[in-house]
């Protein structure tokens, strides 16, 4: 069974600062990595996705992730945090050739930037 | 451009009464999906469907109907809702499971 771990519910940053959100997954096979935002009272939206080829992706907002085979990792990262990225942040993978089924969310980590 | 529509946004039930949320979007997406997200669970997906006229079981289908009759719709039922039940709805679309999805603002449901 394929399984997502966000293992920081909460991550506080200041303004200014470079911000890590991590992401830990298991897939039997290649996998599909995705971050997805979520804003108070909205829907989830997609920031970014690993699916092949360069190991970092950029992504919407500034927003950056790495994928690391090894270490079955694919955390978000941004080099300077503002007040406005404060928001709800999913990891989701599927494998590769995986049915619609098949895409697996992380239970989130609350990200707030302090000004 | 209006994306995923979902109606209502707010909903409250009495247990055992049933009702119907709608998913709408305008992008042509092939594939539809309905999810529940509750605390500390992120989202688990209930039903979902790969094209007009096909609907499959996702994780956590039971207590839930869905019926996708044309491409631009999504329907998700509760034939007799259980306080289990509430949570906050979410439905989204893609052109495939592989592309990111496009999620609708959520409809927030409690039975009481």
């Amino acid at each position: 069974a394929q399984s997502v771990a966000q293992p920081e519910d909460q991550v506080n940053v200041a303004e200014g600062n470079p911000l890590t959100v991590k992401c830990t997954y298991s897939v039997s096979g290649n996998p599909y990595l995705f971050w997805y935002v979520q804003y108070p009272n909205r829907g989830l939206q997609f920031l970014l996705k690993y699916i092949t080829g360069d190991n970092l992706v950029k992504g919407s907002y500034g927003f950056e992730a790495e994928f690391n085979k090894s270490q079955t990792s694919f955390h978000l990262k941004k080099p300077s945090a503002l007040v406005s990225d404060s928001a709800l942040y999913f990891c989701a993978v599927r494998v590769a050739g995986g049915s619609a089924r098949q895409l697996t969310f992380g239970s989130g980590t609350q990200l707030t930037v302090l000004p | 451009n209006a994306g995923v529509t979902q109606t209502p946004k707010f909903r409250v039930l009495k247990t055992g009464q049933s009702m119907t949320l709608l998913c709408a979007q305008d992008m042509n997406h092939e594939y539809m999906y309905w999810y529940r997200q509750d605390p500390g669970m992120g989202l688990r997906l209930i039903h979902y469907s790969v094209g007009e006229g096909t609907t499959a079981k996702g994780e956590v289908p039971d207590g839930y109907n869905v019926s996708r009759l044309k491409k631009q719709n999504f329907l998700l039922g509760l034939e007799s809702a259980a306080p289990s039940q509430t949570s906050v709805y979410f439905c989204a679309s893609s052109y495939g499971p592989q592309k990111g999805y496009t999620f609708g603002s959520g409809t927030r449901l409690t039975v009481v």
